[in-house]
């Protein structure tokens, strides 16, 4: 069974870091392209960035550019976020996702004074 | 690539044959699934690649479409399926719709 759990969120004040991680079962996590996915509190579902399946790519939405890397160790099935500057408007859940039928339940990021 | 959804909310009667729509800003070439997101649980993916069913999905869900405009239809609406739709395409980037609210009437 394709599992995909999410952990490190929580509080944090504006201007403050964050990690995130998405711990990966039940498929070959080496072979796929991963992603985050975030939802504000009653909004709806927004991409915030992509990695490539071996880590050499990446992308981001112009929001999060500078502020956000998304990393990936194949050999602990984990990927990340790392999520620096943060501000009020990154407040969401944050989802991994391998871009399409796997998700995780997400973690949820406040980002508040 | 923009992604509008049309209703925004949509109340039908159990059993309806019921219709949303997704239109894209630029030729999606059939890269467009549709999720289904309950209140407080992850998006499950209903639909890919416009037509395609995901195992274990009723079959009163389909999917059609191309180039920019794509319909997830549920042949008889069941209460179960009170939820928010989002359309998704993978062509170029990811995007999602902004979502259609399902009630039951």
């Amino acid at each position: 069974e394709v599992q995909l759990v999410e952990s490190g969120g929580g509080l944090v004040q504006p201007g403050r870091s964050m990690k995130l991680s998405c711990a990966a079962s039940g498929f070959t996590f080496s072979n796929y392209g991963m992603a985050w996915v975030r939802q504000a509190p009653t909004k709806g579902l927004e991409w915030v960035a992509t990695i490539s399946y071996d880590g050499s790519s990446t992308y981001y939405r112009d929001s999060v550019k500078g502020r956000f890397t998304i990393s990936r160790d194949n050999a602990k099935s984990t990927l990340y976020l790392q999520m620096n500057s943060l501000r009020s408007e990154d407040t969401a859940t944050y989802y991994c996702t391998e871009g399409l039928a796997y998700w995780g339940q997400g973690t949820l990021v406040t980002v508040s004074s | 690539i923009q992604l509008t959804q049309s209703p925004s909310l949509l109340s039908a009667s159990v059993g309806d044959r019921v219709t949303l729509s997704c239109k894209g800003s630029q030729n999606i070439n059939n890269y467009l699934a549709w999720y289904q997101q309950k209140l407080g649980e992850a998006p499950k993916l209903l639909i890919y690649n416009t037509n395609s069913l995901q195992t274990g999905i009723p079959s009163r869900f389909s999917g059609s479409g191309s180039g920019t405009d794509y319909t997830l239809t549920i042949s008889s609406l069941q209460p179960e399926d009170v939820a928010t739709y989002f359309c998704y395409q993978y062509n170029n980037g990811l995007t999602f719709g902004s979502g259609t609210k399902l009630e039951i009437k």
